[in-house]
């Protein structure tokens, strides 16, 4: 089955200490993974997308990479205001325009 | 600014009630989504639409419906029918079907069945 699986579930670290979020995935045939920040009681936020193995996008203190079948969210020297959510998903296979999201990673900084 | 419009925020409905949850986008985007969110769980496709007057079932349709009928909305409505409602329901759009370009969320809508 395809599935999408984020870990961990949960993760609080320091101000200044940084980490790395997983996505691994089981689909056949990817056409792109996305990853998402969301906040508590709001819609997500687009962050980016990532389409073949090596490829790798950064946006401040956040950096996307891509394996075959994982995917990696490093953030660097994180701030108490990068805490959030982040959403993991995936589109695979022809024909299908869906995305299928992982549960997410809560992250928390503490500051 | 441009964006997508979700209301209300917060909705409560009785048992045997359907209720109607609205999204407008200013966005001029083709592709339209509606998401339900649970605790513990990732995000669940409802409906989609690509173009006006066209929607298709997502993976848990059983219980909603949809229209189209202009670009910039697309309404769900919650039956009486989807037996567990209550949720955090998201709306999105996107440039095109599958958002190369990525999903733009609305602050969603908070169902709870009193």
């Amino acid at each position: 089955e395809d599935q999408v699986t984020q870990s961990p579930e949960a993760l609080r670290l320091q101000e200044g200490e940084s980490s790395s979020l997983n996505c691994s995935y089981t689909v056949s045939g990817l056409r792109g993974l996305f990853w998402y920040r969301q906040d508590p009681g709001k819609g997500p936020e687009f962050l980016f997308t990532l389409y073949s193995a090596g490829e790798e996008k950064e946006k401040e203190r956040l950096k996307a990479t891509l394996t075959k079948k994982e995917s990696f969210l490093h953030i660097t020297a994180p701030k108490p205001e990068d805490s959030a959510t982040y959403l993991c998903a995936v589109r695979f296979g022809f024909g299908n325009e869906k995305l299928t999201f992982g549960t997410g990673t809560r992250l928390t900084i503490i500051p | 600014d441009g964006g997508i419009t979700q209301s209300p925020k917060y909705l409560f409905r009785k048992e045997g009630q359907n209720v109607t949850l609205s999204c407008e986008q200013n966005l001029n985007h083709d592709a339209m989504y509606w998401y339900r969110q649970d605790p513990g769980q990732g995000l669940r496709l409802i409906y989609y639409s690509q173009i006006v007057n066209d929607f298709q079932k997502g993976d848990i349709a059983e219980g909603y419906s949809v229209s189209r009928e202009k670009k910039e909305s697309f309404p769900l409505t919650v039956t009486s029918a989807q037996k567990n409602p209550t949720a955090f329901y998201l709306c999105a759009s996107s440039v095109s079907l599958g958002g190369n370009y990525g999903y733009t969320f609305g602050s969603g809508t908070r169902l709870t069945v009193v």
